[in-house]
């Protein structure tokens, strides 16, 4: 099994371009979420989504927008990139409500 | 709002020295995760405790959790170079109940095993 396939791994965008992360996975789980990590600030939770159709907003939402049309899809759009968007973003799902999260290997996205 | 701080930020052992790496919440939790994470790659779940357990063992990992004082600890022992790692602890808030995979992440321990 693929697991969770993220891509792309690597994105330089430039201020106020937009571009859509893609996020799949194989598992059949129900429970997909988006994180981005920074240097010293461990990850935190930008949109999470409990099946298809229902999404959510995390911490760090701004900028951000999501939708999830399947159960294995879950994209993460940037509508105008920022030089503060600049990132490794992570996404990750899981079968239970409470059960451990399986990630993907990340996008390291840039903007200049 | 960072719910896990890890402590210590960084520690370099030898091969074979136990690992222990510290983790503390602030509110009240349904359980309480750790993961791993190699250089460029994404986390990887080592161990869940639930919050009315005290220990919970994983091959060469333990894990405690002492919900009065809000902390955990992770121990490796006999460590390898390959645990070289990033180490996180993660936590999901009792408030509202289930967490749906919204996690709290400290800011991790970066461990380095020397052979």
């Amino acid at each position: 099994n693929a697991g969770v396939t993220q891509t792309p791994k690597f994105q330089v965008l430039k201020t106020g371009q937009s571009m859509t992360l893609q996020c799949a996975q194989d598992m059949n789980h129900e429970y997909m979420s988006w994180y981005r990590q920074d240097p010293g600030m461990g990850l935190r939770l930008i949109h999470y989504s409990v099946g298809a159709g229902i999404t959510d907003q995390g911490e760090v939402p701004n900028g951000y927008n999501v939708s999830r049309s399947t159960t294995e899809d879950f994209p993460l759009r940037l509508l105008s990139a920022a030089p503060s968007q600049t990132s490794v973003y992570f996404c990750a799902s899981s079968n239970y409500p409470d059960s451990p999260l399986h990630f993907g290997n990340g996008t390291r996205l840039t903007v200049t | 709002s960072q719910q896990g701080e890890e402590d210590p930020q960084a520690l370099s052992i030898q091969e074979g020295e136990n690992a222990t790496m510290n983790c503390s919440y602030k509110t009240s939790i349904n359980n309480l995760q750790w993961y791993r994470q190699n250089s460029g790659r994404g986390l990887v779940h080592l161990i869940l405790i639930r919050s009315n357990e005290r220990e919970k063992h994983s091959g060469r990992l333990r894990v405690t959790l002492d919900t009065s004082k809000k902390s955990s600890s992770l121990l490796i022992t006999a460590s390898r170079a390959a645990d070289t790692a990033s180490y996180f602890c993660a936590t999901d808030a009792r408030a509202g109940g289930t967490s749906y995979g919204k996690l709290t992440f400290g800011q991790g321990t970066i461990l380095t095993v020397h052979p």
